[in-house]
């Protein structure tokens, strides 16, 4: 059974940085990209970065480029989310969710098959 | 960027209806168009992906049509556990790109 387990949410300064987590289980966690989705309150989804499934490319969202990384470690089966430099409006629930087919390189299966239960990141001061 | 259009952003039915709710892209995305439920504090679940294909688990009568810009998803008798939001998502080009989503609520 998939399972995606967020963890490092909370609340934290805006300016300051916080690195989020997603615990794989239940697939081959070496052969799915995976991505970050957000969703700020009472808002709807927004697509946050992509990493593909050996790490070898990376891609985000203008509203977090140059400011959030994401990485992987397939020998952990965990996905990272590095946010610096955090604003207000980067509050949101983070999902992480799983690419649709192994090996993808197109749209044809970015789709998010298996989601995370989400963490819950507020930048307030 | 793609820009995904719901319609309508909210509704009001009853359950037995057929509820219909479209999207639109503003360029062509073949038919790499994909649907999700979410209900009130949970994650996302897919039930339609690649416009037209049932996701493993999800009830028949949900379905999926269209390709290019116009794209639907037809709920054929609403049940009581499929009040919730819709999102449809365009997974031709990144950046990737949700709807507004679509309410649906009991009338």
């Amino acid at each position: 059974q998939v399972q995606l387990v967020e963890s490092g949410g909370g609340v934290v300064q805006p300016g300051r940085s916080l690195r989020l987590s997603c615990a794989a289980s239940g697939f081959t966690f070496s052969t799915y990209g995976i991505h970050w989705v957000r969703q700020a309150p009472g808002k709807g989804l927004e697509w946050v970065a992509l990493i593909s499934y050996d790490g070898g490319k990376k891609y985000y969202a203008d509203s977090v480029k140059g400011r959030f990384t994401i990485s992987r470690d397939n020998s952990k089966n965990t996905l990272y989310l590095q946010m610096n430099s955090l604003r207000a409006e980067d509050t949101a629930v983070y999902y992480c969710a799983k690419d649709g087919k192994q090996y993808c390189s197109g749209g044809n299966c970015y789709f998010f098959d298996s989601w995370g239960q989400g963490t819950l990141v507020t930048v307030s001061s | 960027d793609i820009q995904m259009t719901q319609s309508p952003s909210s509704l009001s039915a009853s359950v037995g209806d057929r509820v219909t709710i479209t999207c639109r892209a503003s360029q062509s995305i073949n038919n790499y168009l994909n649907w999700y439920q979410q209900k009130p504090g949970k994650a996302p679940k897919l039930l339609i992906y690649a416009a037209s294909s049932l996701q493993s688990g999800v009830p028949s009568r949900f379905s999926g049509s269209g390709s290019g810009t116009d794209f639907t998803l037809t709920i054929s008798n609403l049940h009581p556990e499929d009040f919730a939001t819709f999102y449809c998502q365009q997974s031709h080009t990144i950046p990737l790109t949700f709807g507004g989503g679509t309410k649906v609520e009991i009338k």
